[in-house]
């Protein structure tokens, strides 16, 4: 079974430009995670999609960041100017069965944003 | 709102030891609790779970305790190899699968 795939796997650019992130989940898993994990840091989780609605976007900084999942598949990450503090990695994360909390959620590799 | 917090930021063991990685919750209304292994470059790989209604669950060398009264878990690893060379996190729940993770340990094993 494929896992989460993400691209790019490394993006640098500088403050004040534009990047995207694109998932695609496990094939069948209804809901998609992104989340944010700074060096040193634990992933903080900063949207949750079930399907192609939102669930949680509680601590997505809304001002420049924005996510979609038109299909209810693959999803987008963008953000919009970019800030020097946004560098981290950004992790896609799936899960099969919606709004159980049991459910295991199974990880991407990342994409590693540097920005200068 | 939940926080997770994990004992020690480093460490080592000798190859073959086992090795035992300390947690902390503060939701005492958690009801799930995921240990991931992140090693370098790569997203966090679910290692081993366990609910609340437990208190011990075993897997393939490795063993999850939970301890409801001081909310506290622990993951031991048993004969600890250099392939489990990592950093460990463990995250807890309260329900809608929102997870919330530690600082995470990162163990160091020495050949």
């Amino acid at each position: 079974e494929a896992g989460v795939a993400q691209s790019p796997r490394y993006k640098i650019i500088e403050k004040r430009q534009s990047v995207a992130f694109w998932c695609n989940p496990i094939s069948g898993h209804a809901t998609l995670y992104w989340y944010q994990q700074i060096l040193g840091q634990g992933p903080k989780l900063l949207i949750q999609f079930q399907n192609n609605g939102v669930v949680d976007d509680s601590q997505l900084p809304k001002d420049r960041f924005s996510a979609e999942r038109l299909k209810g598949v693959d999803s987008t990450l963008k953000i919009q100017p970019a800030k020097l503090e946004d560098s981290a990695v950004y992790l896609c994360a799936s899960s099969l069965v919606p709004g159980i909390s049991t459910d295991t959620q199974y990880f991407g590799p990342g994409t590693r944003l540097t920005v200068l | 709102g939940e926080s997770v917090g994990l004992h020690l930021p480093t460490l080592s063991v000798q190859e073959g030891d086992n090795s035992i990685i300390n947690c902390a919750y503060s939701n005492s209304a958690s009801d799930y609790f995921i240990w991931y292994k992140q090693e370098s470059g790569k997203g966090p790989q679910f290692i081993i779970d366990i609910r609340s209604n437990m208190d011990k669950r075993q897997g393939q060398r490795v063993t999850v305790l939970l301890n409801k009264t001081v909310k506290h878990l622990s993951l031991q690893i048993a004969a600890t190899q250099p392939g489990d060379s990592a950093v460990y996190f463990c995250a807890a729940t309260g329900g809608g699968n929102k997870l919330t993770f530690g600082t995470g340990t990162q163990l160091k094993v020495e050949l």
